[in-house]
């Protein structure tokens, strides 16, 4: 079974400028969560998707960040204007009941 | 209120076993998972274990869960150098909800 994939592995970029990642989940999967990991923590939810529906965005900085998922299989996390402290690694998960697998997620360094 | 704790930093010999601790506080809990990370890499899903059950054990890998205390373990037999890297504890309430992560457990195995 092929994994939860994401790109890009990396991007540099400039404050104030805008980003997009994206994420194909593992197929059959209906839940999928994008994470934040700020070096040195543990993953923090970003949002939480449904099919193509938000069940949670109750942590997602509204706004610069937002997030889509559109026919409910791939996702996309896109963050304008990023700011310093958004340089982080942000992880894709998906879910089928118990068992939740992530990507190798998207180094993000904001300079 | 919801919020996983481990202690950041385990040494082991090489060949001893390895216990990472790990407390929750939502009761509700439903399912608690143990992840590991390597360097530059995503999250691997080691086990995951049932409100319901009290042990599992996978090969090398026993977790134990003392429902009454909240409280969560990992053992790894015959640590290898292998087994160095991050250890996340995680709870989610239902199989609808997000994961709530710990800050991450490091295990530093030395031969």
């Amino acid at each position: 079974e092929a994994g939860v994939a994401q790109s890009p592995r990396y991007k540099i970029i400039e404050k104030r400028q805008s980003v997009a990642f994206w994420c194909n989940p593992i197929s059959g999967h209906a839940t999928l969560y994008w994470y934040q990991q700020i070096l040195g923590q543990g993953p923090k939810l970003l949002i939480q998707f449904q099919n193509n529906g938000v069940v949670d965005d109750s942590q997602l900085p509204k706004d610069r960040f937002s997030a889509e998922r559109l026919k409910g299989v791939d996702s996309t996390l896109k963050i304008q204007p990023a700011k310093l402290e958004d340089s982080a690694v942000y992880l894709c998960a998906s879910r089928a009941v118990g068992q939740a697998f992530f990507g190798q997620g998207t180094r993000l360094t904001v300079v | 209120g919801e919020d996983v704790e481990q202690s950041l930093f385990l040494s082991v010999r090489e060949g001893d076993s390895s216990v990472i601790n790990c407390t929750y506080t939502d009761s509700s809990s439903t399912y608690l998972y143990w992840y590991k990370q390597e360097p530059g890499a995503g999250l691997q899903l080691l086990t995951y274990i049932f409100s319901n059950m009290d042990m599992k054990q996978d090969q090398r890998l026993t977790v134990l869960l003392n429902k009454k205390d909240k409280h969560l373990s990992l053992r790894i037999a015959d640590t290898q150098t292998g087994d160095s890297a991050i250890y996340f504890c995680a709870e989610s309430i239902t199989a609808g909800t997000a994961l709530i992560f710990g800050k991450g457990t490091t295990l530093s195995v030395s031969s």
